[in-house]
C-alpha cells in the first residue's frame, strides 16, 4: 500500500517559468516530509525538507509547501532551469521512527 | 567529510558468484541505510542499522545478509542472487533528525 502518492509520472516547463511538482500521503503520524532530486545512475541527492509544525520552507528557488489538512504538500522551483532536469522524489517519515517512505517520483523536463 | 561513499560504483556477477557492496560515512551517524533501486522506481528500504544493530529488515530473501562492522561502515554481502536482482543498490545515513544523506549507489547487474 503506497503510503506517499506523486501522481504525474512526468512534467514539461518552460526555462524561466514555475515547476510545481505535488505529493499526497495517507498517514497522519507523518510529520517530516523530505525532497530529493535523482539524475540518471545516481544516487537521490537531498533537496529540502518541512516538518510539520511549519506550512512552508523556502531555500533559493525551491520551496516547499505543506498542508497537513490535506495530507499535501508540494515543491515550487522557481525560476526552472534546465539542470533542475531530473526526477523528484518526495518521502516522509514519522518523527520516532527510522523508517522513510518514498513516493513513486516524477521526472521534471525543463525545456530551454 | 559530509559524504556516503559506496565501492565498487559497478559489479558483474553471475548466480553463484559471492560478493560484497560497501558503503563508508565519517558523519556520525548513527543510522545507516540500504536500499535497492530499480530504473525509474523510488528506493525501496532493505535494511535499517540503528546504533550497529539491525533494526529493520523488510522481508528481504537471505542471499542478501547485511553486516555492520562499526559505526562507519555497512557491508551488503551477496550470495547466489537472481538476474531480478540488479539493480542500483544505495546506502544511506541519517543523523537522527531524519534528513539521509545517500550514496551515489553501486549498479549491480547479474548475469
Amino acid at each position: 500500500d503506497q503510503q506517499v502518492k506523486q501522481n504525474s509520472p512526468s512534467l514539461s516547463v518552460q526555462e524561466g517559468r514555475i515547476s510545481i511538482l505535488n505529493c499526497d500521503y495517507t498517514n497522519s503520524m507523518f510529520d517530516y516530509f523530505l525532497w530529493y532530486k535523482k539524475y540518471p545512475a545516481e544516487g537521490p541527492t537531498f533537496l529540502i525538507s518541512i516538518s510539520s509544525i511549519k506550512d512552508k520552507n523556502e531555500d533559493g528557488r525551491f520551496t516547499v509547501f505543506l498542508n497537513k489538512s490535506a495530507k499535501h504538500l508540494s515543491l515550487h522551483i522557481v525560476p526552472s532551469q534546465p539542470g533542475d532536469s531530473a526526477v523528484y522524489f518526495c518521502a516522509a517519515s514519522e518523527s520516532t521512527g527510522n523508517q522513510f517512505y518514498f513516493g513513486t517520483g516524477t521526472s521534471l523536463t525543463v525545456i530551454p | 567529510d559530509t559524504e556516503v561513499t559506496q565501492t565498487p560504483k559497478h559489479l558483474v556477477m553471475g548466480m553463484t558468484n559471492k560478493k560484497s557492496l560497501k558503503c563508508e560515512q565519517h558523519m556520525g551517524h548513527r543510522a545507516m541505510y540500504w536500499y535497492k533501486q530499480k530504473a525509474k522506481k523510488p528506493p525501496e528500504l532493505m535494511f535499517v542499522y540503528s546504533y550497529e544493530k539491525l533494526s529493520i529488515n523488510e522481508s528481504v530473501p537471505s542471499r542478501f545478509s547485511p553486516e555492520c562492522p562499526n559505526s562507519s561502515l555497512l557491508n551488503l554481502h551477496l550470495h547466489a542472487l537472481q538476474p531480478e536482482d540488479s539493480a542500483l543498490y544505495l546506502c544511506a545515513s541519517a543523523r537522527g533528525d531524519n534528513e539521509q544523506f545517500f550514496g551515489p549507489g553501486t549498479r549491480l547487474t547479474v548475469l
